[in-house]
């Protein structure tokens, strides 16, 4: 079955514990994305992946990492989180960037940092 | 900077009647428009995509349309079922060279037995 796989699903940690949300893509697919849903603020990209190697900045990159060594792999890594970042945090994937490619999404993860 | 609006913010309808909902943007520079649909503790699901140059896209009870030189979009669900029940986003892909999507924050939907 094709689909995003992201982990864990709920996180409940404290300010300045590092962690890392990993998310799988099985579809091949070149273009990775994150972001995360705020009440009020509607879903907002943080990073985006056009290639293995290659990631660039979304709208709201302040204090998130990303990598992508791997094409099916784009984990989003929190060195220090702090409250603001409690979230709801989608990973995103598609063949290419071309507007004719759906993305499709993740089943999301919930964040609360304490 | 490209803004996305969704009229209403939730909207509850008793099963069977057919229902439209609105979605606007400021900036008409777009690729294309998707709806998805938001089920609580599930990720989205794509609906519908059109493309900048289409006016329509139809998929079973779902119809959504575009006017790209007014900014607006619409989702017309025929014949409601509880199992619409959902929140139901836009999202404008913008032609930055790269996939960005700009949502906007979403129609609660209920549709009751």
């Amino acid at each position: 079955e094709a689909q995003v796989t992201q982990n864990p699903r709920y996180l409940i940690t404290v300010t300045g514990k590092k962690l890392t949300v990993t998310c799988s893509q099985n579809m091949n697919h070149e273009y990775m994305s994150w972001y995360r849903q705020d009440p009020g603020l509607g879903l907002r990209q943080i990073y985006y992946s056009m290639n293995v190697e290659v990631t660039d900045k979304g709208d709201v990159p302040e204090g998130y990492k990303v990598s992508r060594k791997e094409k099916r792999n784009f984990p989003l890594i929190l060195e220090s989180p702090s409250p603001n970042q409690t979230s709801l945090y989608f990973c995103a994937s598609s063949f290419g960037t071309s507007s004719y490619y759906e993305q499709y999404f993740g089943p999301g993860t919930r964040l609360t940092v304490t | 900077k490209q803004e996305v609006t969704q009229i209403p913010a939730a909207l509850s309808v008793p099963e069977g009647e057919n229902l439209v909902l609105n979605c606007s943007f400021t900036d008409s520079a777009i690729y294309n428009l998707q709806w998805f649909r938001q089920d609580p503790g599930k990720g989205l699901t794509s609906l519908l995509l059109i493309q900048s140059s289409q006016r329509e896209q139809t998929s079973g009870r779902l119809n959504a349309s575009l006017d790209k030189s007014s900014g607006r979009s619409t989702l017309y669900i025929a014949a409601s079922q509880p199992g619409d029940s959902a929140t139901y986003l836009c999202a404008v892909l913008m032609n930055t060279g790269f996939q960005k999507l700009v949502f906007g924050t979403g129609t609660r939907l209920l549709v009751s037995p």
